[in-house]
Parts: C-alpha cells; sequence; structure tokens
C-alpha cells in the first residue's frame, strides 16, 4: 500500500525567508504528484500538479519537485510571506489507482 | 463556475440518526470521490464514482453508503450515526486522474 510522508510536520520562518517542503512516497508507480494548501477549517487548494513524466513545476513563487524514482518531491517556496501561512499537503495518484494518497501535511507559520 | 459546492457545512448528529452529505459539481467532470480527514490524519478514501451509475469501495467505506445517478450529484449517506463518524467530510470531482478539485468541506460531530 502507498504511503506518503511529509517532513517536517510543522515549520516556522520569518518573512521573507525562502524553505523546503519535504514529501516521500513508497511506490514509485505513480501517474502524478499534486500539491495542496489548506487553510484552517476550509478546504484544499491546488498549488501544483506534476505528471509522472515531469520534472517540476512552477507557479509564481513555487516550485515543485519530482524525483520519481527515490520516492521524493519537494515544494520551494521563494521569498514567504504571511499569507503563505497554511497547512501544505502533497499527494499521489496510484498507477492504476482511482485514488489520491495523502501526506499528513506540514503545517507553515511565517513570521511578520 | 461554483466547482465543487457541498452541503451542509455543519452538522451535529445524535448517536444511531442518519443523513445525507450533499456534493455537486458543475464541470462535468467523471469522477467524483468522498474523502474523511481527522486531526493529524491525512484524507482517507470512502467512496469513489468513476461515472453516473458506478461506484466503488475506497479506505475506508464501513457505516457509509453513495448512489451517482447523475454525472453532478454524488451524495454521502451515513446510516446509524457513531462517534467514530466525527470527522470533516470532502467531496472531490476529477476529468480522469488529472487536476482534483475539492469541495469546502462538511464538519460532522456525533454526539
Amino acid at each position: 500500500k502507498q504511503e506518503v510522508t511529509q517532513i517536517p510536520a510543522a515549520l516556522s520562518v520569518p518573512e521573507g525567508e525562502n524553505l523546503v517542503l519535504n514529501c516521500s512516497f513508497t511506490d514509485s508507480a505513480i501517474y502524478n504528484l499534486q500539491w495542496f494548501r489548506q487553510d484552517p477549517g476550509k478546504g484544499l487548494t491546488s498549488l501544483l500538479l506534476i505528471q509522472s513524466s515531469q520534472r517540476e513545476q512552477t507557479s509564481g513563487r513555487l516550485n515543485a519537485s519530482l524525483d520519481k524514482s527515490s520516492g521524493r518531491s519537494t515544494l520551494y517556496i521563494a521569498a514567504s510571506q504571511p499569507g503563505d501561512s497554511a497547512t501544505y499537503l502533497c499527494a499521489v495518484v496510484q498507477t492504476g489507482a482511482n485514488n489520491l494518497f495523502f501526506g499528513t501535511g506540514t503545517r507553515l507559520t511565517v513570521i511578520p | 463556475n461554483a466547482g465543487v459546492t457541498q452541503t451542509p457545512k455543519f452538522r451535529i448528529l445524535k448517536i444511531g440518526q442518519s443523513m445525507t452529505l450533499q456534493c455537486t459539481q458543475d464541470m462535468n467532470h467523471n469522477y467524483m470521490y468522498w474523502y474523511r480527514q481527522d486531526p493529524g490524519m491525512g484524507l482517507k478514501l470512502i467512496y469513489y464514482s468513476v461515472g453516473a451509475g458506478i461506484t466503488d469501495k475506497g479506505e475506508v467505506p464501513n457505516g457509509y453508503n453513495v448512489s451517482r445517478s447523475t454525472t453532478e450529484d454524488f451524495p454521502l449517506r451515513l446510516e446509524l450515526a457513531a462517534p467514530s463518524q466525527t470527522s470533516v467530510y470532502f467531496c472531490a470531482s476529477s476529468y480522469r486522474e488529472d487536476g482534483y478539485t475539492f469541495g469546502s468541506g462538511t464538519r460532522l460531530t456525533v454526539v
């Protein structure tokens, strides 16, 4: 069964700092990987989707990378802002499955 | 474009009661899903559907039922509510395996 792990569970950084969130998965037979943002009491907002054939995706200050062979993905956030404070979730779609396997998330706090 | 709409947003049930969580999407997505999120845990799949008339169990289906009579709607039915079903429920839709869109969630408490 696919297991998705996110480290660290919580992270606190000063405003303006660049940071990296980590995601690892146990089964490399994935169709794609998706990063989501979740604000307290809210739903999930899709940030970036990386297909299994891709190495990275970029959107504004966000860059996500995928190394399928090692079972790792990173989400890089440049010049962090207080508005980036949220929980970031990583999820993978297993090849041949109709399911997103989620990690437990990294709770990010950006201090003004 | 409303995306995925869930109702209600909050609900308190007594043990043994039943209810239906509603989910509607207007993106003509063929795939729809129900997840639950418990504190400190990742989202777990309850049921999913790959099209009208087709549903299948996910990781944690016990105590729930679903139906998919139209492309747009995918209601989740709780029969005989139990405290273990206290959770936040999310509905999602996608075009095949790509680009999941989530609703804003239903926070359910069973007392």
